[in-house]
């Protein structure tokens, strides 16, 4: 049974029109993180949450936001979505210590 | 930063040879993961490594944990169809709060199987 679970599979947007994206975890665990990975290259993190505390890389842009209501869902919410930000967007969740990430199937994001 | 280098960035192989791909870096790590991804999925944990030295293997799949703490191979042997995928190595010594993994990715290894 899927134990991350991102929706939809696919996406498509248009151009400036806002975007979210939605992860859900049956794991219970305390960090989740959202990754965008563009075609052939590596998984790249944007932010994470550890409980509710937002810790947002140096280097992701501020047109990218994220959300968590509660320890089972995460959203990613891209404002104004450019040609650019076309890429597969990955959840991954892990417990505390040095558990591995549990990534989601992904959310394949197309725009037009 | 702390960066991962990964190769070979793709391999072309025969069925039922081995397989080897290695992951190095100037920095050290605490922890070295291995994912393998399947077009259009999310990536899948393989082998996880916590200790210098550890030797790990599951199935036709073995990781090593370098002893200098900053490179770690895997190894598949008897390669079939179904390997075929993009392998990441993953490495961590950042801790976040609570101790929790930040991952630096390698770029990956495209590997290839024909039957």
């Amino acid at each position: 049974d899927a134990m991350v679970i991102q929706n939809p599979r696919y996406q498509v947007t248009q151009f400036g029109k806002p975007v979210t994206l939605s992860c859900s975890q049956t794991l219970n665990h305390n960090v989740m993180y959202w990754y965008q990975q563009k075609s052939s290259q590596a998984p790249k993190l944007l932010f994470h949450y550890y409980d509710k505390d937002f810790n947002n890389e140096a280097d992701t842009p501020d047109n990218f936001q994220s959300r968590r209501p509660n320890t089972s869902f995460c959203f990613l919410d891209i404002r104004s979505p450019g040609l650019g930000d076309a890429a597969m967007y990955l959840c991954a969740t892990s417990g505390q210590g040095t558990s591995p990430l549990h990534f989601g199937n992904g959310t394949r994001l197309t725009v037009t | 930063g702390q960066q991962l280098n990964q190769s070979p960035q793709s391999m072309f192989i025969q069925e039922g040879e081995d397989v080897s791909m290695n992951c190095t870096s100037s920095s050290i790590f605490n922890t070295w993961l291995w994912y393998k991804q399947d077009p259009g999925e999310g990536p899948v944990l393989l082998i996880a490594l916590y200790k210098a030295g550890e030797l790990t293997s599951n199935g036709r799949l073995t990781a090593q944990f370098g002893i200098t703490r900053k490179d770690s191979f895997l190894n598949i042997s008897a390669s079939i169809p179904s390997d075929v995928g993009i392998y990441f190595c993953a490495g961590s010594a950042t801790i976040t709060q609570g101790g929790s993994e930040k991952l630096v990715f390698g770029k990956g290894t495209k590997l290839t199987v024909n039957p």
